[in-house]
């Protein structure tokens, strides 16, 4: 079955650490995205990928990093410079070009410690 | 900064009922427009998609529609379910922003059985 896989489903971090998430995609999709979720809110672009090697800013970059290496897979890393990590983390991807729909990981429950 | 807004933020109905969540975005300059359903602790599930060029799209008891020219996209269920019970959340690609979702907060439907 093609779909995204997000994992781990619950992560905890301490105090001053990193913590990656996982994200991979066996749909054959070019570009991926990762969003933050608060309760009550909207969805959050953190970061996206059009293409291997290669990634932008979203609306809510400061505090997280990515990486590109390989096409199926976009890990997540929150820094400890991020604040206020505790939030539920979605992995996207989506089809080269414009306005295609993404389809969406089951996502990942981040807490502090 | 182009936004989505969703009316009502919650809905409780008796099963059975049809009922109407509301979608408004900014620019009636969009890819398209996306309905998602998020049952809780879970990622997003694609429910229809609205192209730019269309005006309406059905999915059983689902049917979205699209009015790019007052900015609104209605997502209309007939007949609900307690299966229904879950958070709609409406999205939106404006062209400003390439591939980029913007989401709006939800609603939370609950239906009573």
């Amino acid at each position: 079955d093609g779909g995204i896989t997000q994992s781990p489903k619950y992560l905890f971090r301490k105090e001053g650490q990193n913590v990656t998430l996982s994200c991979e995609q066996n749909l054959n999709h070019d570009a991926m995205y990762w969003y933050r979720q608060d309760p009550g809110q909207g969805l959050r672009l953190i970061y996206y990928s059009q293409i291997v090697n290669d990634f932008q800013k979203g609306d809510i970059a400061e505090g997280y990093s990515v990486s590109r290496e390989k096409k199926e897979s976009f890990p997540l890393t929150v820094t400890s410079a991020q604040k206020n990590p505790t939030a539920f983390y979605l992995c996207a991807s989506s089809m080269q070009g414009l306005g295609q729909p993404q389809h969406f990981g089951d996502g990942t429950r981040l807490s502090i410690l | 900064k182009q936004e989505v807004t969703q009316i009502p933020a919650a809905l409780s109905v008796p099963e059975g009922e049809n009922l109407v969540l509301n979608c408004s975005f900014t620019d009636s300059a969009i890819y398209n427009l996306q309905w998602f359903r998020q049952d809780p602790g879970k990622g997003l599930t694609s429910l229809l998609l609205i192209q730019s060029s269309q005006r309406e799209q059905t999915s059983g008891r689902l049917n979205a529609s699209l009015d790019k020219s007052s900015g609104r996209s209605t997502l209309y269920i007939a007949a609900s379910q307690p299966g229904d019970s879950a958070t709609y959340l409406c999205a939106v690609i404006y062209r400003e922003y390439g591939n980029k979702l913007v989401f709006g907060a939800g609603t939370i439907l609950r239906v009573k059985s």
